[in-house]
């Protein structure tokens, strides 16, 4: 039931850009993006809907393959701001359940 | 702006101890959740609450209770605390639901349990 990121972990100098990419085995209605420093709650990115609305962050940008079931979230020229752990998440269905993805570590050096 | 506030942030337990983790949100949101976060395994929901006077387990709901008070306030109970629920809690609370709400974390609750 848990998403899968990859890659688990990466390592950007500043100005770099990055992929982070989530896939599901299950149908998705949507996907959500978080990121979480260390020591802190998470905070909400991005949400990508079926059909293709996008709501969030302006700085970062998503894609969402609804028959691939994959979702892949893009950094562009990163900022040191940008270090921390990168959480996607999926509903099901039925809306009662939201399982968080294994996580993708981003360190950006200067 | 409080937004989600916890408390408490910290705790240690003996095992077989009782606490109540206690969670309150000022958003006017209707959906509330518990979840723990241990590492390697990412965020799991333990139980949420779709709106004031109903509760639902998530994922991984044995060994805990939960009680939704009011609109604001969610609580967690451990009855008999165990090593393996040793985690960081975090409550969230969404205006709408687990679909297409954004979901506002409280700081988390550093438990141990001895």
């Amino acid at each position: 039931q848990q998403p899968v990121q990859s890659p688990q972990a990466v390592i950007l100098r500043e100005g770099e850009d990055a992929v982070i990419n989530c896939s599901s085995s299950k149908a998705l209605y949507s996907v959500h993006w978080y990121r979480q420093k260390h020591g802190e709650a998470p905070v909400f990115l991005m949400i990508l809907l079926k059909g293709g609305e996008q709501k969030g962050h302006e700085k970062i940008s998503a894609s969402f393959n609804e028959k691939k079931q994959q979702s892949s979230l893009y950094l562009t020229a990163s900022q040191l701001s940008y270090s921390g752990t990168y959480f996607c998440g999926t509903p099901t269905n039925t809306g009662n359940q939201f399982y968080f993805g294994t996580g993708t570590s981003l360190t950006v050096i200067p | 702006n409080a937004g989600v506030t916890q408390t408490p942030k910290f705790q240690v337990l003996k095992t077989g101890q009782s606490m109540t983790l206690q969670c309150a949100q000022d958003m006017n949101h209707n959906s509330m959740y518990w979840y723990r976060q241990d590492p390697g395994m990412g965020l799991r929901l333990i139980y949420y609450s779709a709106s004031e006077g109903t509760t639902d387990k998530g994922e991984v709901p044995n060994g805990y209770n939960v009680s939704r008070l009011n609109k604001r306030e969610f609580s967690l109970r451990l009855e008999s605390a165990a090593p393996s629920q040793t985690s960081v809690y975090f409550c969230a609370s969404s205006a709408t639901g687990m679909r297409t709400g954004e979901l506002f974390f409280g700081e988390g609750s550093r438990l141990t349990v001895l």
